[in-house]
């Protein structure tokens, strides 16, 4: 069965300090995997995803298949980072392409 | 940008009673725009496909004579949450396909307060 998992349901360090969002697949075939970000009263938007193999916002994300993980990572965490972080399973080669989400870590960055 | 519209912003029902949901692509056509439900402090939880005129394919346990979906045409899909209840209660979130696969770009949200 498809699945996501993020073990962490809340995340807090402190400015400066690195950052590690934790992603956990389950997939029988290629996945397509993505970050999602919800800030405080905005909504979600795609943060980054794993074919791209870009950072945005200083966050990179690299695809493990032999861990099926695909954890988030940022070297300096910066206070504007606090906000809910999904991570997603595209449902790929399925027509609809719909989502599966993980239950999601909140991060709050302290000062 | 591609932007994502839903209209009300928030809506409160006696019980009962049916609201009417809408969700918009403003600058670009969506053939596939996705429901989701989500509850406080928790993750999305997808409620069914919406398919520009066709059917909606709605997901294991959510009720489809409770919650009618219509895409009538490539901007406009509707969610109606028909003889609301308390336990209806809940944030709605819209969203539509993106170019590439699995992409999709989301709506603000409704909050609908069933009394």
């Amino acid at each position: 069965a498809q699945r996501v998992t993020q073990p962490e349901k809340l995340l807090s360090v402190f400015k400066g300090a690195p950052v590690e969002l934790k992603c956990n697949y389950s997939y029988s075939g290629s996945p397509e995997l993505f970050w999602y970000v919800q800030y405080s009263r905005q909504r979600l938007q795609l943060l980054l995803r794993h074919i791209s193999r870009e950072s945005i916002k200083g966050f990179t994300a690299d695809l493990n298949k032999g861990e099926t993980s695909f954890h988030l990572k940022k070297p300096f965490a910066q206070e504007e980072d606090s906000a809910m972080y999904y991570c997603a399973l595209s449902n790929y080669g399925g027509a609809t392409n719909k989502l599966i989400f993980g239950t999601g870590t909140l991060l709050a960055v302290q000062p | 940008g591609a932007v994502v519209s839903q209209h009300p912003s928030w809506v409160i029902c006696k019980s009962g009673t049916s609201v009417k949901i809408e969700c918009r692509s403003l600058d670009f056509q969506a053939t596939t725009m996705f429901w989701y439900r989500q509850f406080p402090k928790q993750s999305l939880m997808l409620m069914a496909t919406s398919n520009e005129g066709s059917k909606a394919t709605y997901e294991q346990g959510v009720e489809k004579d409770k919650f009618l979906i219509n895409h009538a045409s490539l901007t406009l899909s509707t969610l109606t949450v028909t003889s609301a209840h308390p336990e209806d209660s809940s944030f709605y979130i819209c969203s539509a396909g993106g170019g590439g696969a699995g992409e999709q770009y989301f709506g603000p949200g409704t909050r609908l307060t069933v009394t």
